[in-house]
């Protein structure tokens, strides 16, 4: 298995316009988890999904924030409109089930400027 | 709040010598621990874990130790190697399917 893919790696854009990462998780992997990487918080937990099903979105920060997961392959994070602060590092991470050792993606790199 | 503190945000070890990595948490209903080892341009990979229903767990040149009425677990790392030289993160989980984790510590180990 090629392990979970996220796109793009890197991502510039200007303050205010829309921003799509994206994930495809490891086949067979039922939980899937979006995290952000800053220097001050370390890795914060966003949402996470169990069987394409959002369980758990206590750590989007605001409604400028959105996931989904349509099918059991792929997964998203919007984020519209984009600002300056929402500049990090975003990963996807899976697991197959009972187990908390998650496997990461290697992270998309934003950047709004 | 930070419910997983990692208070060292570096620490710099020489090649040989023994690395200690701490991480404190606040939450009494977390019982399963773990630490993550992260590249730079690449994503967490899992390292080692511990049950709250042991104390240490040891694999290879690694070693958890947990002292849950401080509610400190630490890493050992011996014999350090360059290759160690990552960031740190440490993770908890407790009546949830997700994990907790801390802020890191970039460990630099040195020739």
């Amino acid at each position: 298995d090629a392990g979970v893919i996220q796109s793009p790696r890197h991502e510039v854009t200007e303050m205010g316009q829309e921003v799509t990462l994206r994930c495809k998780p490891i086949s067979g992997h039922d939980y899937l988890f979006w995290y952000r990487q800053t220097m001050m918080r370390g890795l914060e937990l966003l949402i996470y999904f169990n069987n394409n099903v959002p369980i758990d979105d206590s750590g989007m920060p605001e409604d400028r924030f959105s996931a989904k997961m349509p099918n059991a392959s792929f997964s998203t994070l919007k984020i519209q409109p984009s600002e300056p602060r929402d500049s990090a590092v975003y990963f996807c991470a899976t697991t197959g089930g009972p187990t908390y050792e998650q496997y990461f993606g290697p992270g998309t790199r934003l950047t709004v400027t | 709040d930070q419910q997983v503190k990692q208070n060292s945000p570096s620490l710099s070890v020489q090649e040989g010598r023994i690395s200690i990595l701490n991480c404190d948490y606040t939450n009494s209903m977390f019982d399963y621990f773990l630490w993550y080892k992260k590249y730079p341009a690449e994503g967490p990979t899992f390292l080692i874990s511990i049950s709250s229903i042991k104390d240490k767990n040891e694999d290879g040149r690694f070693t958890v130790f947990l002292n849950k009425s401080a509610k400190h677990l630490s890493l050992h790392i011996v014999p350090s190697q360059p290759g160690d030289s990552a960031v740190y993160f440490c993770a908890a989980s407790g009546d949830t399917d997700k994990l907790i984790f801390g802020t890191g510590t970039r460990l630099q180990v040195f020739p």
